[in-house]
């Protein structure tokens, strides 16, 4: 079985440009997370989400946002880039909201 | 408010000797801890999980951990440690057995020396 699955997998922006990431769950999972993970940090939580409503919220400022789609599918958003938010970005999928999650590979986001 | 502070960026073993990664957590509720590792260049992977049903938790890999409320501790450890562990390893601290909304630590990075 295909594991959670992200693109893209590497991304270059300038600052002040907007970027959209995109994360595919593992087949019949229902719950995404998006995890923001600075070099030489432990991840934070930015959202959860479950059949398509926000569960959680991390603190994050508005810039960050994020949907989830019929599908499960899941895009985060981040608006008005600034350098500090050049980091890997995890996304997690489990079944349903009590059940252990999976991490993907990240997306590796370059702000210049 | 939960927090989780691993001590030491970067531990070094030998091939075949003992491993141990230290986490220390803080929290307002009864925490629920996890420790995950990273290899380069890929996602997470969850190690082990406590849930309050044992201290002692074991995990995948030859893994496990002890929680002590008194310490309010949650390390890592290894009998032997083997090339193929070395890698980034994180702590991890939610308020549910399921793990949403996790606050990690800073991480660990173990190289195990030939």
């Amino acid at each position: 079985d295909a594991g959670v699955t992200q693109s893209p997998t590497h991304l270059i922006k300038t600052r002040g440009q907007h970027v959209t990431l995109r994360c595919s769950p593992i087949s019949g999972h229902k719950s995404v997370s998006w995890y923001q993970q600075v070099l030489g940090q432990g991840p934070q939580f930015i959202f959860q989400y479950y059949e398509k409503e926000e569960r959680g919220r991390g603190n994050f400022p508005d810039r960050f946002s994020a949907r989830q789609f019929p599908n499960y599918s899941s895009e985060l958003n981040v608006n008005a880039l600034l350098l500090g938010d050049s980091a890997l970005y995890l996304c997690a999928s489990r079944p349903g909201i009590q059940e252990t999650q999976y991490f993907g590979p990240g997306t590796r986001l370059l702000v210049l | 408010a939960q927090s989780v502070t691993q001590l030491g960026s970067h531990v070094s073993v030998s091939e075949g000797a003992l491993v141990l990664l230290r986490c220390n957590y803080s929290s307002s509720v009864p925490p629920y801890l996890f420790w995950y590792v990273q290899y380069p260049n890929q996602g997470l992977q969850l190690l082990l999980k406590y849930t309050s049903a044992a201290t002692l938790v074991k995990g995948i890999n030859g893994f496990e951990a002890e929680f002590k409320k008194s310490e309010t501790s949650f390390h890592l450890t290894k009998p032997s440690a083997h090339m193929s562990d070395a890698a980034e390893y994180f702590c991890a601290v939610s308020d549910n057995n399921a793990g949403n909304m996790l606050t990690f630590g800073g991480g660990t990075r173990l190289m195990v020396k030939p």
